[in-house]
């Protein structure tokens, strides 16, 4: 069965530091995808990216990047130079081609960014 | 502008009543999800539907019912049967098709249920 574990419940940092958030993840598919959403105070989850499971192509997006690692079945993200807007909780996720549009979600991850 | 409207923002329950929570989408999508997130967990699936007139359950939907007359429309009855209601619960869509698990599901702001 698939699963997705997030490890940190809680992160602070000071603004201006980097910060990684760490997303494992278990399926038996081959073919998979993996999505990361932020979770602002207002409760509404926002799309950030989708990694499918022949890309290992690590990505980045402004100050935002993402690394995604089959061979520990990993998919983690980084943010550079935090910023207190950024505090939220983010959201690791997985969809299995057997499970059609079913995502399973990690327990989040609750950053906080300290001016 | 396109996107999921969910309503009411809050909702009260009394012992013993249902209550509905509403879920709106202009997106045109084929697909919609209702998740229920408690504190400190991860969203959890409790019925979704891949077209008009046909939904399945989640992995939590026991107490709850809902209905898909709509394609724009999809609402959530938390019942008498749900004991332990309380929670903030979302509502999603997706473009559906043959690529289901790509598909990025968009999310509507929540609905904040408490027990009376």
């Amino acid at each position: 069965a698939q699963k997705v574990t997030q490890a940190q419940t809680e992160i602070s940092v000071v603004e201006k530091e980097d910060v990684t958030l760490d997303c494992v993840y278990e399926t038996r598919d081959t073919t998979y995808y993996l999505f990361w959403y932020k979770q602002p105070p207002s409760g509404e989850l926002v799309f950030l990216i989708r990694r499918n499971s022949f890309d290992e192509q690590n990505e980045i997006s402004g100050r935002y990047s993402w690394n995604f690692q089959k061979s520990t079945s990993s998919f983690n993200f980084t943010i550079t130079a935090s910023q207190v807007v950024d505090s939220a909780v983010y959201f690791c996720a997985l969809s299995e081609e057997t499970s059609g549009s079913r995502l399973t979600f990690g327990e989040g991850t609750q950053l906080t960014v300290n001016p | 502008d396109g996107g999921i409207t969910q309503s009411p923002k809050y909702l009260f329950r009394k012992e013993g009543q249902n209550v509905t929570l509403s879920c709106e989408q202009n997106l045109n999508h084929d697909a919609m999800y209702w998740y229920r997130q408690d504190p400190g967990q991860g969203l959890r699936l409790i019925y979704y539907s891949q077209i008009v007139n046909d939904f399945q359950k989640g992995d939590i939907a026991e107490g709850y019912s809902v209905s898909r007359e709509k394609k724009e429309s999809f609402p959530l009855t938390v019942t008498s049967a749900q004991k332990n209601p309380t929670a903030f619960y979302l509502c999603a869509s997706s473009i559906q098709g043959v690529s289901g698990p790509k598909n990025i599901q968009y999310f509507g702001a929540g609905t904040r249920l408490s027990v009376l």
